[in-house]
């Protein structure tokens, strides 16, 4: 399986500033994906980094708020702007197994907006 | 969209029992996947599933992808108290290049020693 570092682990930031979360991965992976968690909530998908091209972003999330960085097959950064309390969450980074197509995920990065 | 239905939200049981949770979903998926989640930490893969019917375990886990292919269940056997924490369901729907994986809630587990 694929190791994900994430930073930071978590951060207490105020409100109408951006945060930059980065995702290490230790091999070269196609796609990587950011999720949001919200306290209590399940897993919602942001987007899909791809590399040479702009990310993927789901329906409800935009790409002023949400810019996502994809310079080479083993990092991406996900960039939360203008920071509202309602931005605080848990922001996931995954990958794919190459053979198996198995999710797998950072630690995940805690963010307080206050 | 295509959504999963976990419940209940949280389940106690004492040390020992054994417990069982289901994941339904409104529309099909070609691959289920069960994650726990421990506090501070991101979703840990536990089983996954590629067949309707198949029946696979790890552990004191098992796992059965439904028939229909819009269900799944997870039963735990003998808990501990390091089994705390959220699981998770997951289908895929592998088509192409597109991999995407639908969460349910997750139901939280709380172990009575």
């Amino acid at each position: 399986s694929a190791v994900i570092s994430q930073k930071p682990s978590r951060d207490i930031c105020q409100r109408g500033t951006s945060l930059t979360i980065q995702c290490q991965v230790d091999s070269q992976v196609t796609m990587m994906f950011w999720y949001r968690q919200q306290p209590g909530q399940s897993l919602t998908l942001i987007a899909t980094a791809n590399q040479g091209s702009e990310a993927t972003y789901e329906s409800g999330f935009v790409i002023d708020k949400f810019p996502i960085s994809r310079p080479n097959l083993t990092f991406s950064t996900l960039t939360v702007s203008n920071m509202s309390p309602e931005d605080s969450s848990i922001y996931l980074c995954s990958v794919l197994n190459p053979g198996t197509g198995h999710a797998f995920f950072g630690q995940g990065t805690r963010l307080t907006v206050v | 969209g295509q959504q999963l239905n976990q419940s209940p939200q949280s389940m106690f049981i004492q040390e020992g029992e054994d417990v069982s949770m289901n994941c339904t979903s409104s529309s099909i998926f070609n691959t289920w996947l069960w994650y726990k989640q421990d506090p501070g930490e991101g979703p840990v893969l536990l089983i996954a599933l590629y067949k309707a019917g198949e029946l696979t375990s790890n552990g004191r886990l098992t796992a059965q992808f439904g028939i229909t292919r819009k269900d799944s269940f997870l039963n735990i056997s003998a808990s501990i108290p390091s089994d705390v924490g959220i699981y998770f369901c997951a289908g895929q729907l592998l088509t192409g290049a597109n991999s995407k994986l639908t969460f349910g809630k997750g139901i939280t587990l709380s172990v009575r020693p």
